[in-house]
């Protein structure tokens, strides 16, 4: 069983409109949570990084959270723009372990 | 560089053909690795090198997949006998040393034929 679910697999918003992506985990001892965005043919880039002691944190118009107790994690788009067509990924680091488990993302569609 | 530099970007073989992927991590990173991202699944691990250190080889699916990392900068990965399922978007990150972040290239795009 993979060890990073994320949901919704896939989603079509309308440009303007805001969404949330949700990343459920059980990597275990945790160190550290990230959201990537792929655009297609590219490589991961990363938007977040969040450790346990850490319930939000923003950048520009993602904002991710973060419930170390329950192992869950959410994307929240606000605004979404035509060039948020991407798949985000959620991406887990256990303490002490320089292994990543990765989710297989959630692919977003804006569309005008 | 700026990034991970990864070359060709695409790339199309015959089944049974090697092939040979190279990455250029970012100047002066120690950690390199490979992943593999097959068409509607999430990246998987193949191989990484730090430093000096023996390659952790564990992620290599089978012994048709090796890589190597001359001079502690440039990696190859190399397929031998390339078989229709290796085909996928072959990935390389670099990091400043294990546990930091990681920054990825664009990718190879491979197709076996």
């Amino acid at each position: 069983k993979n060890q990073v679910e994320q949901s919704p697999q896939s989603l079509i918003i309308l440009e303007g409109k805001n969404c949330t992506l949700q990343c459920n985990y059980t990597v275990s001892p945790f160190s550290n949570l990230r959201w990537y965005k792929q655009d297609t043919g590219r490589g991961p880039v990363s938007l977040t990084i969040m450790t346990f002691s850490e319930n939000t944190k923003s950048n520009g118009r993602y904002t991710a959270t973060l419930d170390a107790d329950t192992k869950q994690s959410s994307l929240h788009i606000t605004a979404s723009q035509l060039s948020d067509s991407a798949s985000y990924i959620c991406v887990v680091s256990a303490d002490g372990n320089n292994r990543l488990a990765f989710g297989k993302g959630n692919q977003v569609v804006v569309i005008p | 560089g700026a990034g991970v530099s990864q070359s060709p970007s695409n790339k199309v073989t015959e089944k049974g053909k090697d092939v040979e992927l190279r990455c250029d991590p970012i100047s002066g990173h120690t950690a390199l690795y490979w992943y593999r991202q097959s068409l509607g699944q999430g990246l998987e691990f193949l191989i990484y090198f730090q430093g000096n250190s023996a390659p952790d080889k564990s992620g290599l699916p089978s012994d048709r997949f090796s890589a190597e990392r001359t001079g502690g900068s440039v990696s190859t990965l190399t397929i031998q006998r390339t078989q229709q399922e290796d085909s996928a978007v072959y990935l390389c990150a670099s990091s400043l040393n294990l546990l930091n972040e990681q920054f990825f290239g664009p990718g190879t795009r491979l197709t076996v034929l």
